[in-house]
């Protein structure tokens, strides 16, 4: 009963590098999602995959790209990394068309 | 722009008081308001939620009062405890699909 899973937990990148956040979740959700969450900004949708094969843009997907590999999987890729992607990333997953996400633990990046 | 506005950023409640914390829209096509938990260095969980066609739910401690013309909700926490010490958020869902908008959070603290 893992719920959703996100590796890793804790990241410092150096401007410009690249990297792959990695989730996966085992209660046979339709739909996941990946949030950033900012001080007194509340958490803000990158992007989503409401089934598998198909994903969409959310409210900041500037220099975030997304890959739903399997029912099970979905993760975030930064390209070329920047200041500004600083942030806590959280995963969730939901059934579809219904409330109630379930979230993971969350990766802490520091870009610098 | 914040489709949810949440106020108050933070509270200070004493043990055994009540924390209110309101939520505010705009977009009449939201059709799901939750409330999630988050304490720190966790995901946030889901608390409570609420449908636009009802006023108010209730879950132990917990309720939700919900104002349909005035688009408005606000979580009502009684004999608030040290243990309820957590960021609350605040959501919306699009009538479409399942995406969430979030508040920016308040951060409760319960002092004993």
């Amino acid at each position: 009963n893992a719920g959703v899973t996100q590796t890793p937990k804790f990241q410092v990148l150096k401007t410009g590098q690249s990297m792959t956040l990695q989730c996966a979740q085992d209660m046979n959700h339709n739909s996941m999602y990946w949030y950033r969450q900012d001080p007194g900004m509340g958490l803000r949708l990158i992007y989503y995959s409401a089934s598998e094969g198909t994903t969409d843009k959310g409210e900041v997907p500037n220099g975030y790209n997304v890959s739903r590999l399997n029912k099970r999987e979905f993760s975030l890729r930064l390209e070329s990394a920047a200041p500004s992607q600083t942030s806590v990333y959280f995963c969730a997953s939901s059934y579809t068309n219904r409330g109630g996400y379930t979230f993971g633990s969350g990766t802490r990046l520091t870009v610098v | 722009q914040q489709q949810v506005k949440q106020s108050p950023q933070s509270l200070i409640v004493q043990k055994g008081g009540i924390s209110i914390i309101n939520c505010a829209y705009e977009n009449t096509a939201f059709d799901y308001f939750p409330w999630y938990q988050q304490f720190p260095g966790k995901g946030p969980a889901l608390l409570i939620a609420i449908r636009p066609d009802v006023s108010e739910k209730k879950e132990g401690r917990f309720t939700i009062s919900f104002n349909k013309s005035a688009k408005q909700f606000s979580l009502h926490i009684m004999d608030s405890q040290p243990g309820d010490s957590a960021t609350y958020f605040c959501a919306a869902r699009m009538e479409y699909g399942n995406k969430l908008v979030f508040g920016a959070g308040t951060i409760l603290r319960v002092k004993s």
